[in-house]
């Protein structure tokens, strides 16, 4: 099973600053990663395909880089909607998901 | 607009039965593997199965092989998942979400849920 391990847990950010969200795998992936938001009491939401293509309708402040073991989603300018949990998930080999890192308003 | 939308959820014994439902519209299921995925409460994600456009290619997480089936009527555009011998670690929100990809898929829409709690 290939392991993905998010960091930080938490991330404690205020309205216009940048966020660097981070996402290891135990293994290489290529570029099957995928980065997801939740929102409490809401389904996830794909933001980021192929680890750096933005989804449909996603805003350009969100952006995906890496490949191979070490992937980094960015919010470029932190936006109050923009504080929830953000996922990663690999597809190269079944489909694992990272914990978590949770952005919330500091 | 796409959406799927998931039934069936409800409060079960453990060793007891439950068959979820998700109807899906704005696209055809046909089109896409159609998947089921999972959330205990206050936790991460987990993939629970996939089902082929077909029907004819299905897999699933080791801890829930030979006790849950996947299936899908796509005259319906309906995806169904059949659970049975539940525990209590099968416990969470049940998503249902469309498939797409190339070579490997991810999960492009998803449901809002249903809440599948197992307990005594």
């Amino acid at each position: 099973e290939i392991v993905l391990t998010q960091s930080p847990a938490t991330l404690s950010l205020s309205p216009g600053e940048r966020a660097t969200l981070s996402c290891r795998t135990s293994q290489s992936v290529s570029t099957s990663l995928v980065w997801y938001q939740q929102k409490p009491g809401q389904a996830p939401r794909l933001l980021i395909y192929d680890a750096s293509n933005r989804a449909t309708g996603i805003p350009a402040r969100f952006s995906g880089s890496g490949s191979g073991t070490d992937f980094t989603l960015t919010i470029s300018s932190l936006e109050p909607e923009d504080f929830a949990t953000y996922y990663c998930q690999q597809h190269s080999l079944w489909y694992t998901f990272g914990q978590g890192t949770t952005l919330d308003l500091k | 607009e796409v959406q799927l939308v998931e039934s069936g959820g409800g409060l079960v014994q453990p060793g007891g039965s439950l068959r979820l439902s998700c109807v899906a519209s704005g696209f055809s299921i046909s089109d896409f593997w159609m998947s089921w995925l999972r959330q205990a409460p206050g936790k991460g994600l987990e993939w629970v199965a996939n089902i082929k456009q077909d029907g004819r290619k299905t897999y699933y997480v080791d801890s829930v092989k030979g006790r849950f089936t996947i299936s899908r009527d796509n005259a319906k555009n309906s995806l169904f998942l059949q659970m049975n011998s539940l525990r209590v670690e099968d416990t969470a929100i049940y998503y249902c979400a469309r498939g797409i990809g190339i070579y490997s898929i991810y999960f492009d829409y998803w449901g809002q849920g249903t809440l599948v709690p197992v307990s005594s």
